[in-house]
């Protein structure tokens, strides 16, 4: 089965800052996708930025963006410019290429990334 | 478009009590998921559908039932609730289950309090 791990159960940041936010996993698939989801207090869970792992290139959403290793299965989000509604939680996800059967997707346990004015 | 729609947000049940979740989607997606969250843990697939009338055990399906008689709507049922299933729970749901591109849509959670 996939784990996936987030080795900073909390981040702080000031505002306007960088902050790099740690995801490792494990898996014997070639193919697949990763995710970084936001977890605000409305409890919401909102989709950041996805990974597919066929391609090199890292992706980039605004001011949110990945560095995906694949051979070291690491996949960080890197938040430049960091404002205060970017507080929230943030759950790093993986999902197989074909959708998975009993896996669907496979989160981490979340980091917390509190925004310091 | 009301996207995933979870009710009730709040319930709070004695133990031994049953209860349904309900969970509906105008998407016409043929995937639909309940996941709960604990402090700590994540989010951890309880039950799947990949289509009306067919359902499958996640990674902590004991003690939930669902079933599936139309694509819109995904019910999860706690027969006989425990405090163990206190938890937050999240149905989510996204088009073909066969391709991982495509990307869930969440409901809001239900927030569930088992005394």
């Amino acid at each position: 089965a996939q784990t996936v791990t987030q080795s900073q159960p909390e981040m702080s940041v000031q505002e306007a800052e960088t902050v790099t936010l740690s995801c490792t996993y494990d898996t014997s698939e070639s193919d697949y996708y990763l995710f970084w989801y936001k977890q605000p207090p409305s409890r919401q869970m909102i989709l950041v930025i996805r990974q597919e792992a066929y391609k090199q290139q890292n992706a980039t959403e605004n001011r949110f963006s990945v560095n995906f290793q694949k051979a070291a299965k690491s996949f960080s989000l890197k938040i430049s410019d960091s404002q205060l509604g970017d507080a929230a939680m943030y759950f790093c996800a993986y999902r197989m290429y074909s959708g998975g059967g009993a896996d669907g997707l496979t989160f981490g346990k979340g980091t917390h990334l509190i925004i310091q004015p | 478009n009301a996207g995933v729609t979870q009710t009730p947000k709040f319930q709070v049940l004695k133990t031994g009590q049953s209860m349904t979740l309900q969970c509906a989607q105008d998407m016409n997606h043929e995937y639909m998921s309940w996941y709960r969250q604990d402090p700590g843990m994540g989010l951890r697939l309880i039950h799947y559908s990949v289509g009306a009338g067919i359902t499958d055990q996640g990674e902590v399906p004991n003690g939930y039932n669902v079933s599936r008689s139309t694509t819109e709507d995904f019910p999860l049922r706690l027969l006989s609730a425990a405090p163990s299933q206190t938890s937050v729970y999240f149905c989510a749901s996204s088009y073909s289950f066969t391709n991982g591109a495509n990307v869930l849509t969440f409901g809001a959670g239900s927030r569930l309090t088992v005394l």
